[in-house]
């Protein structure tokens, strides 16, 4: 069964400061890999999201995120944050193998709270 | 935002008593799931449905059972509530389990 892991638990930084949100999964076959959002008080939903191609990935609102096969990692990355962007984020993978069954596996979260 | 709606949004039972937390879709979708979301767990996936009558357990599915008698509803039921239990509940749909979920509002269950 495929694993998310998700270093950081809290960050906190101020206005225009670089953002970056490990992500590291577990799980040997090929997978489809996301991060989702979750703004204060709202639900979740999705940022970007890699599945085959191009491993550098753009998503909504400034937001990228790089898919390193070697490393089984996909980091998340913002040049300059806005207050805004204080939000929860949570890393998840799908493995592709039928086998695995159709789940999507969600990483701890990191709370990200952004100092005006 | 998708067609979905939970209820109730928020619940607060007693220990032992059945619970059931309702999922609703306007979108037609194949795949409906029910992740409970806890500090420092992220979300975990409790079952996801495939189709109707379709059903599958996921990673915490003790204590839970769903149903999925139409496309449109998939129904999660607590059969004795447990402090443990006590978490936001999100429902989310897919067409496609590839594809990215659309979330619901979240149900907040309270199991004193």
């Amino acid at each position: 069964a495929q694993s998310v892991s998700q270093h950081n638990h809290h960050v906190i930084l101020s206005e225009a400061a670089s953002l970056e949100l490990g992500c590291n999964y577990s799980y040997g076959g090929t997978v489809n890999l996301f991060w989702y959002v979750q703004y204060p008080g709202q639900h979740l939903q999705l940022l970007l999201k890699y599945f085959s191609g191009d491993p550098l990935v753009k998503g909504i609102k400034g937001f990228e995120a790089e898919f390193i096969k070697s490393k089984f990692s996909f980091n998340l990355r913002k040049p300059s944050v806005q207050w805004s962007d204080t939000a929860e984020y949570f890393c998840a993978v799908n493995a592709r193998d039928k086998a695995a069954g159709n789940k999507l596996t969600f990483g701890g979260g990191t709370r990200v709270l952004v100092k005006p | 935002d998708a067609g979905i709606t939970q209820s109730p949004r928020h619940k607060v039972t007693e220990t032992g008593t059945p619970v059931t937390l309702r999922c609703h879709q306007t979108e037609n979708h194949r795949y409906m799931y029910w992740y409970r979301q806890d500090p420092g767990h992220g979300l975990r996936l409790i079952h996801y449905s495939y189709g109707v009558k379709d059903t599958d357990k996921g990673e915490v599915s003790d204590g839970y059972s769903v149903s999925r008698s139409k496309t449109e509803d998939f129904l999660l039921t607590l059969e004795s509530a447990t402090s443990s239990q006590t978490s936001v509940y999100f429902c989310a749909i897919s067409t496609a389990t590839n594809e990215k979920l659309f979330f619901g509002s979240g149900t907040q269950l309270s199991v004193l």
